[in-house]
């Protein structure tokens, strides 16, 4: 187990409704990503946050949000759902500060159903 | 549980092979390399990761080659067993930025 946690594991939304994912880091993990995973795919890169703030964003429109709190925890808002956003939703900590790259631990995903 | 890879390429191998996944990556500033494995309604596990100054790695039966001339990775998997039935993907990233990028995942099917 990586100590990563995500909520819920199941949500089935309807298009043009809001959703918001929770994932609470590794203890220590200052780093958060997301990530969207379609089935049959590679994950693809969201967004991440460190120390709270934004840093740094894949091809994702701005209906795409996220916050990291004080205690690293997160979430990912999606507005104005699409049929297209039902993926596999994962979050991954790391610990950053390092001149290099660190190690990302996945969570175990929320599964996204839009109808 | 919801299938990973539906349709990725499959590695067919028998209990006890060692396995082989290869891997070719994008982007020759990439100074990171990770190979994840993922079961079925899981998210991805960490195997083991390599820097671009070296070109092996190895852990508890596995060993992760780098040719950076050729952009290539690949995995290594000694004794292969049941339990190592996975979607494995490999992932880069460069400059100290964590975004990963994943390659299109291989289905490692393991029969006994």
């Amino acid at each position: 187990e990586t100590g990563v946690t995500q909520s819920p594991t199941h949500l089935i939304k309807t298009r043009g409704q809001q959703v918001t994912l929770r994932c609470s880091s590794q203890s220590g993990h200052n780093t958060v990503s997301w990530y969207q995973q379609a089935l049959g795919q590679g994950p693809q890169f969201i967004f991440q946050y460190y120390r709270e703030e934004e840093n740094g964003r894949g091809n994702f429109p701005p209906r795409f949000s996220g916050l990291q709190f004080p205690n690293y925890s997160s979430e990912l808002n999606v507005n104005a759902l699409e049929l297209d956003d039902s993926a596999l939703y994962l979050c991954a900590s790391s610990l950053s500060g390092s001149p290099y790259s660190d190690t990302q631990y996945f969570g175990p995903g929320t599964r996204l159903t839009v109808l | 549980g919801e299938s990973v890879g539906l349709h990725l390429p499959t590695l067919s191998v028998q209990e006890g092979d060692n396995s082989i996944i290869n891997c070719a990556y994008s982007n020759s500033a990439s100074d990171y390399f990770i190979w994840y494995k993922q079961e079925s309604g899981k998210g991805p596990q960490f195997i083991i990761d390599i820097r671009s100054n070296m070109d092996k790695r190895q852990g508890q039966r596995v060993t992760v080659l780098l040719n950076k001339t050729v952009k290539h990775l690949s995995l290594q998997i000694a004794a292969t067993q049941p339990g190592d039935s996975a979607v494995y993907f490999c992932a880069e990233t460069s400059g100290g930025y964590n975004k990963l990028i994943f390659g299109a995942g291989t289905r490692l099917a393991v029969h006994p």
